[in-house]
C-alpha cells in the first residue's frame, strides 16, 4: 500500500523559512518521480513543484520560483521542500504526491498534507 | 500558462441520477487530463487519466471523455459516497495546473 506521510508544517512569520518532508513507502521511491500541491484553506489545488526520479529535473510554478526548492533522498525515501521568504499566500495544506508510473507528470497518490501557516 | 475552468462550481444532483461535469482548457492539451474526486478533509484521490481511463480501482459509473480544450467526468448514478469536491487537471504543459472544482452535492 503506498503512504505518504508529510511533515514539518507549522506557524512561520512572513520572510522565514520552513522544510517540509515526505516519507514514502509501500513503492520503489526511486523510480517515480514526486511533486508538491497545496490546498489553500478552503480552495482549489494547486500544483507547486514536481521533481524527476533521480532529481536531475525539477519543475515550479512562478509563485514559488526562486523561493523554493524540491529535493529528494532516494536513499531514505524522503521528498522535501524548502520553502523561504515565506508569504501570507502560502499559508495552505501541502501535500505530497507521487506521479503515475508513466506517460505523464500527474498525481496517482496523495498524503494527507501538512498545514504551513504564514503570519505575524 | 494554460488555464483550466470547470463548470458549474456546484452541481446539485438527487441520488441515482446522472451527473456530468465540464471542464475547459484555455490551449490544446490534447488527451493529457486528468479528474480528481476529493471529500472533507482527505486528500484527493485519482479518478480519471488520459481523459477517459479510470484509475485502479474506480467504478465504472465514473467516465471521462473529450480532447483538445473540452472534457466531461460523468458519474451515471450518484452514490452518496460521491457526493464531493471534483477537480481536472492538465499534464500537458509546465506549469501542471487544476481547475477550480466542482462541488457536487445532495439535491
Amino acid at each position: 500500500e503506498v503512504q505518504l506521510l508529510e511533515s514539518g508544517g507549522g506557524l512561520v512569520q512572513p520572510g522565514g523559512s520552513l522544510r517540509l518532508s515526505c516519507a514514502a513507502s509501500g513503492f520503489t521511491f526511486s523510480n517515480y518521480a514526486m511533486s508538491w500541491v497545496r490546498q489553500a484553506p478552503g480552495k482549489g489545488l494547486e500544483w507547486v513543484s514536481a521533481i524527476s526520479a533521480s532529481g536531475t529535473s525539477t519543475y515550479y510554478v512562478d509563485s514559488v520560483k526562486g523561493r523554493s526548492t524540491i529535493s529528494r533522498d532516494n536513499s531514505k525515501d524522503t521528498l522535501y521542500l524548502q520553502m523561504n521568504s515565506l508569504r501570507a499566500d502560502d499559508t495552505a495544506v501541502y501535500h505530497c504526491a507521487k506521479i503515475f508510473g508513466s506517460g505523464g507528470y500527474f498525481p496517482d497518490y496523495w498524503g494527507q498534507g501538512t498545514l504551513v501557516i504564514v503570519s505575524s | 500558462e494554460i488555464e483550466m475552468t470547470q463548470s458549474p462550481a456546484t452541481l446539485s444532483v438527487s441520488p441515482g441520477e446522472r451527473a456530468t461535469l465540464s471542464c475547459r482548457a484555455s490551449q490544446s492539451v490534447s488527451t493529457n487530463l486528468a479528474w480528481y474526486q476529493q471529500k472533507p478533509g482527505q486528500a484527493p484521490r485519482l479518478l480519471i487519466y488520459g481523459a477517459s481511463t479510470r484509475a485502479t480501482g474506480i467504478p465504472a459509473r465514473f467516465s471521462g471523455s473529450g480532447s483538445g480544450t473540452e472534457f466531461t467526468l460523468t458519474i451515471s448514478s450518484l452514490q452518496s459516497e460521491d457526493f464531493a469536491v471534483y477537480y481536472c487537471q492538465q499534464y500537458n504543459n509546465w506549469p501542471r495546473a487544476f481547475g477550480q472544482g466542482t462541488k457536487v452535492e445532495i439535491k
